[in-house]
């Protein structure tokens, strides 16, 4: 089966820019999530959603950051507009239920980003 | 809201030599407790999760972890590493809606 697809793989930008990234789960997972990679620590979730809902956004900087999940597949992650403390990898996760973390996460390769 | 530290930033062994990655957390409510693995240039995956029952979990591939509550410690171990297991390893403790990583450990395995 295929697994979670992720692009861009690599974007520079410049601060005050605005960017996407695009995230495809695998097919029929129920939950998406975005987690945020700054370099040297772990995954930080930003938001998570079941089917096209959102079940948590706490840790998401809502004056830049936003996402959506349009028809509960595929996602999409912007920021608008962008800092220079925003470079790190966007990692998208999905699980097959939604059943809550205890679920096995599948992790898609990410975005690497660089605000310049 | 949890937390997650694993104690150990980078951890260099040489080959078939036991490790112990070691993982501490904190929360005030019951929790799920995993490690994810990201080999070279791939993505992160599920290496052994607890979730209730018995506090010793293993992998497929030889680790195991054992859940300590008293010491709220999920600790990875393996008894003879191989070359293939040089990776990156995150510790990670899940509650309510909530999802906290460590900072990882990086083991290196040398021959």
């Amino acid at each position: 089966e295929a697994g979670v697809a992720q692009s861009p793989r690599y974007k520079i930008i410049e601060k005050r820019q605005s960017v996407a990234f695009w995230c495809n789960p695998i097919s029929g997972h129920a939950t998406l999530y975005w987690y945020q990679q700054i370099l040297g620590q772990g995954p930080k979730l930003l938001i998570q959603f079941q089917n096209n809902g959102v079940v948590d956004d706490s840790q998401l900087p809502k004056d830049r950051f936003s996402a959506e999940r349009l028809k509960g597949v595929d996602s999409t992650l912007k920021i608008q507009p962008a800092k220079l403390e925003d470079s790190a990898v966007y990692l998208c996760a999905s699980s097959l239920l939604a059943g809550g973390l205890q679920e096995t996460q599948y992790f898609g390769p990410g975005t690497r980003l660089l605000v310049l | 809201a949890q937390s997650v530290t694993q104690l150990d930033s980078q951890v260099p062994v040489f080959e078939e030599a036991p490790v112990e990655l070691r993982c501490n957390y904190s929360s005030s409510v019951s929790v799920y407790l995993f490690w994810y693995v990201q080999y070279p240039n791939q993505g992160l995956q599920l290496l052994l999760k607890y979730l209730s029952g018995s506090t010793l979990v293993e992998s497929i591939n030889g680790f195991e972890a054992e859940f300590n509550k008293s010491q709220t410690s999920f600790h990875l171990r393996k008894p003879s590493v191989h070359i293939s297991d040089t990776a990156e390893y995150f510790c990670a403790v899940s509650g309510f809606n909530d999802m906290r990583f460590g900072a990882g450990t990086r083991l290196t395995v040398k021959p």
